[in-house]
Formats: C-alpha cells, sequence, structure tokens
C-alpha cells in the first residue's frame, strides 16, 4: 500500500564508507526526488529524476550519484562517506515535474549516520 | 541563503483554538507556496497550497494566507486539534521551476488539551 517506499529506514556506517539508499514509488509518477535534511531541520533538494532523465542536480558533492533504473525507482549511491553526510534523506515523487504546483509525495526517510 | 523562512521553531497551542503558522520568504520569483506537515518518522505529506494569483485559499479547517507584498504566508487551522500536533513546513517554488521546492525549516506545533 505504500506509496512511496524507501530501504533501509537507518543505516549507520564508518567514514569512507560506500552506501546505498533504495527509493520505490508505486503511483505511477513521472518524476522523482531526493532531499536531504540536515541537522538544522532543513530540507533541501539535491537531484530530481523525470522518466529516467536527470532534471534537477543541486551542487551536489560528486560523491552522491542518483541511478534511476526505471521510472519507479531512484536509488542514491554515497561514495567515501563523510561525517558531514549525516542526516535524513527523504525520496519523493510526483505525476509531472512540469505541471506547476504538482504536489509531492515522500517516503518515511532514511537516516544515514557516519561515524 | 535561505530563501524560505519559520521563524518560530515551535507553538503551543490549546485544542479548540486556533493555530497560525507563519512563513516568509525572500524571492520574489516564487509564485506557488505549499505547506507540509510531518509527523515523527514518517515524510512530509502535503496540506494545503496556493498560487500567487489568489491571497487566500481555505480547505476544512484549514486556510492559508498569502500577503505578496509582504512576501508573508500563513497557516491557520481552526478549530486545532490534538492531531495536528506535527511539524509544519512551509514551502515555494517559481513558475518555471515547480518541480523545485525551497523548504522552510519547519515550525513544531503542539496542542493539548
Amino acid at each position: 500500500d505504500t506509496a512511496v517506499s524507501q530501504t533501509p529506514k537507518y543505516l549507520v556506517t564508518q567514514m569512507g564508507n560506500d552506501k546505498s539508499i533504495k527509493c520505490e514509488q508505486n503511483l505511477g509518477h513521472d518524476t522523482m526526488y531526493w532531499y536531504k535534511q540536515d541537522s538544522k531541520k532543513f530540507l533541501k533538494i539535491m537531484f530530481s529524476y523525470n522518466n529516467k532523465e536527470l532534471i534537477i542536480n543541486e551542487t551536489v558533492p560528486n560523491r552522491f550519484s542518483p541511478k534511476s533504473p526505471d521510472k519507479a525507482h531512484l536509488n542514491l549511491h554515497i561514495n567515501s562517506l563523510e561525517l558531514g553526510d549525516s542526516a535524513v534523506y527523504f525520496c519523493a515523487s510526483s505525476q509531472d515535474a512540469f505541471l506547476t504546483g504538482d504536489t509531492q509525495y515522500f517516503g518515511p526517510g532514511t537516516r544515514l549516520t557516519v561515524l | 541563503d535561505q530563501q524560505v523562512k519559520q521563524n518560530s521553531p515551535s507553538l503551543s497551542v490549546q485544542e479548540g483554538r486556533i493555530s497560525i503558522l507563519n512563513c516568509d520568504y525572500t524571492n520574489s520569483m516564487f509564485d506557488y507556496f505549499l505547506w507540509y506537515k510531518k509527523y515523527p518518522a514518517e515524510g512530509p505529506t502535503f496540506l494545503i497550497s496556493i498560487s500567487s494569483i489568489k491571497d487566500k485559499n481555505e480547505d476544512g479547517r484549514f486556510t492559508v494566507f498569502l500577503n505578496k507584498s509582504a512576501k508573508h504566508l500563513s497557516l491557520h487551522i481552526v478549530p486545532s486539534q490534538p492531531g495536528d500536533s506535527a511539524v509544519y513546513f512551509c514551502a515555494a517554488s517559481e513558475t518555471y521551476n515547480t518541480d523545485k521546492l525551497i523548504f522552510g525549516t519547519g515550525t513544531r506545533l503542539q496542542v493539548f488539551p
């Protein structure tokens, strides 16, 4: 029943490791997003994909690489994890990226802790 | 540079009374505004939105007011209920970049009996 799901929900890892967070939506939406909520609760967009194509890439280090194998999935792979990467990462989807005010549906978030 | 600001990190309101959550923005190109509600351990859920061509939008107990000249919007919840206790995020977008939402830092609302 879950519209937008993310796995894992919690991720604790050491600095320097490589990790992935998976996101899936079953809403038939064309656009998916990754957001980062930092320690100050600031929710900031990282990437946006429309029909598997990257349309937004907001000054995110190259260590972050989104991968969209199909329209329903947008995974986030992070290389060489750093302490500053610790945050809650939210995946979201919307029907049409170019439709004014299109509602975005969010996943439950993945809390990443880098030790 | 924070383009969307929610200056009150928390708000406590008695059940049955009005809750007013405020949001200010600096980018004059923003013309679509949304409010999201977030419960602990869940993602934000869409609550209500308003386009810049309007100054008010109402949906049940929730009303959003937009003052373009002051670059200010507010969310009114009347009457407040304990189930409204959550974090509320204000978000904004520009006409030609509608998928890029800029969020405020959120206001935690607590409604007590």
